[in-house]
């Protein structure tokens, strides 16, 4: 079975602090995707990043980077030196090659707060 | 540039009425994937379609819900005879490659019944 955990429910935190999201996801397939998305308060679905499970390779993009470890079935996001249009809930997602063919299994996402 | 349209955005009805919800995917994708978010919850897939074809319906509730994605015109869900538990936001995506390695979601349609 797939599932995606995201543990944290809510972050605050002040403006410019770092902040780490973290992502724990069971699949028994070798071959698979993980992503991430921020929803913003607006409502959509804006997205941030795909791993795919043969690349372990961290990823930086601007204040943005993904660490994607596959001892510990982690896939997680730090926003370095946070801003308020940082404020959004954020969601990591899954899916398996062949099991679950199209299907993304998503978290139940983390809402991150930045104060001013 | 137009990305995965939804419409409406925001749809109200009453209990037992129908709820109508469009999507139109990306210009050149074929697979279109339909998910729902329940209020303070993450995205659960309802159901995949290629043009004209339901591929995958396992997320689906078995009554009251359908969908279609016609040879010509916007993928669209559908619920009958709405309830309450029906409020949520529904989203779309669509997918040029049908593989899992990529999604595009739209701005979604919350849905509220009253």
């Amino acid at each position: 079975a797939q599932k995606v955990t995201q543990a944290q429910t809510e972050i605050s935190v002040v403006e410019k602090e770092d902040v780490t999201l973290d992502c724990v996801y069971e699949t028994r397939d070798t071959t698979y995707y993980l992503f991430w998305y921020k929803q913003p308060p607006s409502g959509e679905l804006v997205f941030l990043i795909r791993r795919n499970s043969f690349d372990e390779q961290n990823e930086i993009s601007g204040r943005y980077s993904w660490n994607f470890q596959k001892s510990t079935s982690s896939f997680n996001f730090t926003i370095t030196a946070s801003q308020v249009v940082d404020s959004a809930v954020y969601f990591c997602a899954l899916s398996a090659w062949p099991s679950t063919g199209n299907q993304f299994y998503f978290g139940t996402g983390t809402s991150l707060t930045v104060i001013p | 540039n137009a990305g995965v349209m939804q419409n409406p955005r925001h749809l109200v009805r009453r209990r037992g009425q129908e709820a109508r919800l469009r999507c139109s995917p990306m210009k050149g994708h074929s697979h279109v994937y339909w998910y729902r978010q329940l209020p303070e919850e993450g995205l659960k897939f309802m159901v995949y379609l290629q043009k004209e074809n339901i591929i995958d319906e396992s997320g689906m509730p078995k009554e009251r819900f359908s969908a279609e994605f016609p040879k010509e015109g916007p993928s669209i869900l559908r619920i009958q005879q709405v309830v309450r538990g029906d409020s949520a936001a529904y989203f779309c995506a669509s997918s040029l490659l049908g593989d899992g390695t990529e999604a595009f979601f739209g701005q979604g349609t919350r849905l509220t019944v009253v």
